[in-house]
């Protein structure tokens, strides 16, 4: 299996200040069809997990344009731009290229 | 407005049996594959198995191989879990999800199983 390893496992943001989360594959998630199926989920206390960005940087409906996501092959990132208060949570990286789908170890993601 | 609501969870000793459902509402059912997805306290999320939209494909994690059943009701709008020799390990909340070309964009709330003597 696919083994997605996310770092920090731990990130306390201010305020209004930006969030960077990294992620890395075991392998190269790059699909025989070309397309790269990496994608960020965030799950806040008590609420199911939530699509953020798939195919490395599409924003999903809704999702606030301070969320981006970018990289390649087998390192990605998530980037909020500013931190505010609903961001906070858990963040988790899943790829569906390989089968099966594997997820990220998580990050949690606090106010100082 | 797209919903997805499981049910089923609950308490169940070692070697039990347990049936999952996930009703759907807001969009065309049989249209999509969907997936079960699990969180074990402490742990990663894990996928655990999947269902094309017609039913006739299907996926199981080697963890649970043998002792789960996934299926489907297109005309109920329900996909459904069926756990059965059921572990410790198995203890998790369960969660429902759409799947579409860019991912799995909606998620139920989640349902609790606790597998414990």
């Amino acid at each position: 299996d696919i083994v997605m390893t996310q770092t920090p496992l731990s990130s306390p943001v201010t305020l209004g200040q930006p969030a960077s989360i990294s992620c890395r594959s075991s392998e190269s998630l790059v699909h025989s069809n070309g397309i790269t199926y990496l994608s960020w989920l965030q799950k806040r206390p008590g609420q199911p997990p939530r699509l953020l960005i798939y195919k490395i940087s599409n924003r999903f409906s809704g999702v606030p344009d301070r969320f981006s996501g970018s990289g390649a092959g087998t390192d990605f990132t998530l980037k909020i731009s500013r931190v505010e208060a609903e961001d906070v949570g858990v963040y988790y990286c899943m790829q569906a290229t390989h089968s099966p789908i594997t997820f990220g170890q998580g990050t949690r993601l606090e106010i100082k | 407005e797209v919903q997805l609501v499981e049910s089923g969870g609950g308490l169940v000793q070692p070697g039990g049996s347990l049936r999952l459902s996930c009703a759907a509402s807001g969009f065309t059912f049989s249209s999509y594959s969907f997936h079960w997805v699990r969180h074990a306290p402490g742990k990663r999320l894990e996928y655990v198995s999947a269902i094309s939209p017609n039913g006739g494909t299907t996926y199981y994690a080697n963890s649970v191989k043998g002792r789960f059943t996934i299926s489907r009701d297109n005309s109920r709008n329900t996909v459904f879990l069926q756990m059965g020799s059921l572990r410790v390990e198995d203890t998790a909340v369960y969660y429902c999800a759409r799947d579409t070309d860019y991912g799995e964009d909606y998620w139920g709330q989640g349902t609790l199983v606790t597998v414990s003597s």
